[in-house]
């Protein structure tokens, strides 16, 4: 079990620019979140998948914002004409993926630091 | 959405003390999550509450869940520079989401 990986870990971009990230999951996990993180907040949920279906997209996730996960492995975090507003620690997770109304740990991997200046 | 709120905001602790952060919830709590975070990495496990009054240990890290209080509180004995970072607890709404409290900075002084 080697966690969740993202990569890379930190990106700096022009505003205007795209921007890609990527999240491998803990193999046999079914479900994967990502989440976003300022400086001296919590985590926000952004999204996410349980295979490779999206269930629910957070109404932080603008229309600039894109995530998919092909084939229910890795994700990937798609920002177009990236702002400054979008500088924050983008977070990745995932879980085993219980019933409904059972408990499910999320692991979380190591971020992706995006500056966008 | 369940809010969360964490005290102390942040707190210097001196090796060898114990220290005590408390989590509140805004609504029921049905499943409570601890984690630990270091300055621009991602979050550790640390442990998972789901009943009203349970209590759980891992080294000298202590959680309790009361769930009529809808209040959780983390306790670590003797602090260690090991136990220096952010602490986040995280709520399960049943939805899956996690939502997360603000952190409270822990530094442990030699």
């Amino acid at each position: 079990d080697t966690g969740v990986s993202q990569d890379p870990r930190h990106k700096i971009t022009k505003r205007g620019q795209n921007v890609t990230f990527r999240c491998d999951p803990i193999s046999e996990h079914n479900r994967l979140y990502w989440y976003r993180q300022t400086l001296g907040q919590g985590p926000e949920f952004l999204t996410y998948f349980q295979n490779e279906a999206q269930l629910e997209k957070s109404r932080l996730l603008s229309d600039r914002f894109s995530a998919e996960r092909p084939k229910g492995s890795f994700s990937t975090l798609e920002i177009q004409r990236t702002e400054q507003g979008d500088s924050a620690m983008y977070l990745c997770a995932s879980s085993l993926g219980k019933g409904p109304w059972d408990t499910d740990t999320q692991y979380f991997g190591p971020g992706t630091r995006l500056t966008v200046l | 959405s369940q809010e969360l709120e964490q005290s102390p905001q942040s707190l210097i602790v001196q090796e060898g003390k114990n220290l005590t952060i408390n989590c509140t919830s805004s609504k029921t709590l049905y499943g409570l999550y601890w984690y630990k975070q270091k300055y621009g990495e991602g979050l550790i496990f640390l442990m998972m509450l789901q009943k009203g009054g349970e209590e759980k240990s891992h080294e000298k890290i202590t959680a309790k869940l009361d769930e009529k209080k809808q209040q959780s509180s983390l306790h670590i004995t003797a602090s260690q520079p090991s136990h220096a970072g952010i602490y986040l607890c995280g709520a399960d709404n049943t939805d899956y989401k996690l939502s997360f409290g603000a952190g409270t900075t822990v530094t442990v002084r030699a």
